[in-house]
C-alpha cells in the first residue's frame, strides 16, 4: 500500500492562475513531511519541512500546509519559472532513516 | 555549507560492462547516504542507504551493489550491466535524525545501456 499519494499527476496553469497540489499520506505518527522541486535532468531540490498539523511554511509564491492526513502546496500567481515536478515525502513507517516519496505532480505554467 | 557531488553526469555503457558511480559530500560529517533510481512515471526508488562506513542496507534485489569506503563517499557499482539498469541515478545525504531530517540530492547521473 502506497504511503504517499500525490494529485494531480499533471497540472497546467496560465501565468497568474493560482492553484494547489495535494499530497496525502497514510503513515501514523507523522515525523515530518517534506516538499521538493525537481527540474528536468536535475536532482530534487528541498523546499520545506512540516512537522505538525496546522503548520505552514512559505517561500516566494509557494506555501505549504499540513493537516493530519494531507499536505497542500499552494502556488499563488505562478510564473513560467515555477514549472517543475513537485515531490512530497514522509519518513518510512519503520522508524528508519528512509523517506517514502510520492510520484510527483508535474506543473506547467504557460506565459 | 554542505554540498554533494555526483559524477559523471551522463554515461553510456554497453551491456555486460562494469559500472562505478561516485558520490561525495562536503561540509558535514557522519551523514546518512542514499542511492536512488528514478524511472519515468515510477517515482524515486531507494536502492541502498548507509548510516556509516561499511554499513550498507540494500532495498531491492538487483544487479547493483554499493560501498562506502570513507565517511563522505558513496559508490554504486555493477560487475555486468543489464539493459534494465538504464535510468537516472541520484545520490542523497541527510543529517542523522530518525527520519525527521530532509534528504539533499545531487544532480544525478543519466545512465544509458546499449
Amino acid at each position: 500500500e502506497d504511503q504517499v499519494t500525490q494529485s494531480p499527476e499533471a497540472l497546467r496553469l496560465q501565468e497568474g492562475e493560482s492553484s494547489s497540489l495535494n499530497c496525502s499520506y497514510t503513515v501514523s505518527g507523522l515525523r515530518g513531511l517534506f516538499w521538493y522541486r525537481q527540474d528536468p535532468g536535475k536532482g530534487p531540490e528541498f523546499l520545506f519541512t512540516l512537522y505538525s498539523a496546522g503548520e505552514e511554511k512559505e517561500k516566494e509564491r509557494l506555501k505549504a500546509t499540513l493537516t493530519k492526513k494531507e499536505s497542500f502546496l499552494h502556488i499563488t500567481a505562478p510564473k513560467p519559472e515555477d514549472s517543475a515536478t513537485y515531490l512530497c515525502a514522509v519518513p518510512d513507517q519503520g522508524g528508519s532513516e528512509k523517506l517514502v516519496f510520492g510520484k510527483g505532480t508535474k506543473l506547467t505554467v504557460n506565459p | 555549507s554542505q554540498t554533494i557531488h555526483q559524477w559523471p553526469a551522463t554515461l553510456v555503457q554497453p551491456v555486460g560492462s562494469p559500472l562505478s558511480l561516485e558520490c561525495t559530500v562536503e561540509g558535514t560529517s557522519n551523514p546518512n547516504l542514499y542511492w536512488y533510481r528514478q524511472a519515468a512515471g515510477r517515482g524515486l526508488q531507494l536502492l541502498f542507504y548507509s548510516i556509516g562506513i561499511d554499513q550498507i542496507s540494500s532495498e531491492v534485489p538487483q544487479n547493483l551493489s554499493a560501498s562506502r569506503p570513507q565517511d563522505r563517499q558513496f559508490i554504486l557499482s555493477s560487475k555486468k550491466l543489464l539493459l534494465s539498469d538504464s535510468g537516472f541515478y541520484l545520490c542523497a545525504w541527510s543529517v542523522k535524525g530518525q527520519g525527521y531530517q530532509p534528504q539533499h540530492f545531487g544532480d544525478g547521473t543519466r545512465l544509458s545501456i546499449l
